[in-house]
Formats: structure tokens, C-alpha cells, sequence
């Protein structure tokens, strides 16, 4: 089985400045890499994915992650944020053979003007 | 493109009456859709893997008589919560994943909106 660990449940940051969220997994097999960003009252919105190939993946609105075997990290990063970025994050993970999702508990960011 | 729809979005029932939850893809065959629940300002569990045409796979201590899971055609799944109670209150979101038997398929789900119930 597949876990996936969000070492922050909260992140409060100001407008314009750089935001982190980390995310560590632990899997026997292979696994996909994901990123989704909830808004209040609404579903999952995936903002990037890791599948193979290049560590360093782009994906919506600015943000990009990174993927570290050695470390079994997939860190998610914004160089600059809004005040639209105020949201849930989940970091994800699928096993490559049944696609069934496990979640992280989410880390809720919230960016102050 | 890829996107997943459900119906309804909110629902109030009385305690005892069943709900019967809605999730289609719009603009994509999806063999597989997995329905989710969330409780407040909590993470999203798996509940159960339908796959059209049949049986679903419940996870470990999801009760299947409770939660009915039909996947009828490519494009829709339903959830029947049975017998609702004020404990199955809860933020259900389901998600599909693209793929045809025997042909191109997506490692990536796509999710509905969700749907908020609440048992009175």
C-alpha cells in the first residue's frame, strides 16, 4: 500500500511571496505523482503530475514541483503567489497498475495582501 | 475537454429516505470511476472503484448494502446512499478516468464538482 504524508497542514504567506508546500509518499511499486488545488465547496483541480521522465514538472497557474526518488518527495512550489491562491492543496498518489488515488490530509494556504 | 459532472450538487433528506447521487462524464468514455468522500476539512477517501458494466470494488469498511454503486454506460455512475443517516452527512466527489476496453487509456482522473449531503 501507499501512503502520502503533507508535513503542513496550514501555510500562511503574503501576497507576492514564494510558497513551498512539501509532500513525502511511501510505496512498494511505482507510483504517479499528483497535485490537485480544492476552492471552498468545489472538486479537485489538478495542477500538475508527475508520470516519468523529467523531475522537475510545470503545471497551472505558475506552479511547478519536483520529484526526488532518493528522497520519495514530490515538494510543490510558487515563485510568486496571489491572493487567488488561497485554497486546499492535496498531493496524491497512484499506484501505476489499478490508478486508485491515495491522499495526502491537504494543506491549506492562505495568502494575506 | 475531460470534464465530469454531478448531479446533485447539494441534497437535504430526511434521516431513513435514500439519495441517489449522479456522476457523468461529459465529453469522455470512462471505464473506471471511483467515488470519494470528504469530511470537513479533511482529506478525500475512496470509497469504492465502479467499472462499467460490473460489480464495483469497495474499499476496506465501506459497507456496499449501504452505499449501492451502479455504473450503468460508459459516460455515468450513480451512488444510491441508502437508508441515510445524519452520520453519512458528508461531501461526496466522484472522478472518471478515460479508457476503452482494449484501447487508449488515461493515468489521470478527472473529478466532479462534488455533491453536499446532508441528512436531517
Amino acid at each position: 500500500a501507499q501512503s502520502v504524508t503533507q508535513l503542513d497542514s496550514q501555510v500562511p504567506v503574503f501576497e507576492e511571496a514564494p510558497v513551498e508546500l512539501r509532500c513525502n509518499y511511501s510505496s512498494s511499486v511505482s507510483v504517479y505523482l499528483f497535485w490537485y488545488v480544492q476552492y471552498p465547496n468545489q472538486g479537485l483541480q489538478l495542477l500538475l503530475k508527475y508520470l516519468s521522465g523529467s523531475t522537475l514538472v510545470k503545471g497551472i497557474n505558475g506552479f511547478e514541483a519536483e520529484f526526488n526518488k532518493s528522497q520519495t518527495s514530490f515538494h510543490l512550489r510558487k515563485p510568486s503567489v496571489h491572493i487567488s491562491d488561497t485554497a486546499e492543496y492535496f498531493c496524491a498518489v497512484s499506484r501505476k497498475n489499478d490508478y486508485k488515488l491515495s491522499f495526502g490530509a491537504g494543506t491549506t494556504v492562505t495568502v494575506r495582501a | 475537454g475531460a470534464v465530469v459532472s454531478q448531479h446533485p450538487s447539494w441534497v437535504i433528506c430526511k434521516s431513513g429516505t435514500s439519495v441517489k447521487i449522479e456522476c457523468r462524464s461529459l465529453d469522455f468514455q470512462a471505464t473506471t470511476m471511483f467515488w470519494y468522500r470528504q469530511f470537513p476539512k479533511q482529506s478525500l477517501m475512496l470509497m469504492a472503484t465502479s467499472n462499467e458494466g460490473s460489480k464495483a470494488t469497495y474499499e476496506q469498511g465501506v459497507e456496499k448494502d449501504k452505499f449501492l454503486i451502479n455504473h450503468a454506460s460508459l459516460t455515468l455512475s450513480t451512488l444510491t446512499v441508502t437508508s441515510a443517516h445524519p452520520e453519512d452527512s458528508s461531501f461526496y466527489i466522484c472522478s472518471a478516468r478515460f479508457g476503452l476496453a482494449g484501447g487508449p487509456s488515461s493515468n489521470e482522473q478527472f473529478f466532479g464538482p462534488g455533491t453536499r449531503l446532508t441528512v436531517l
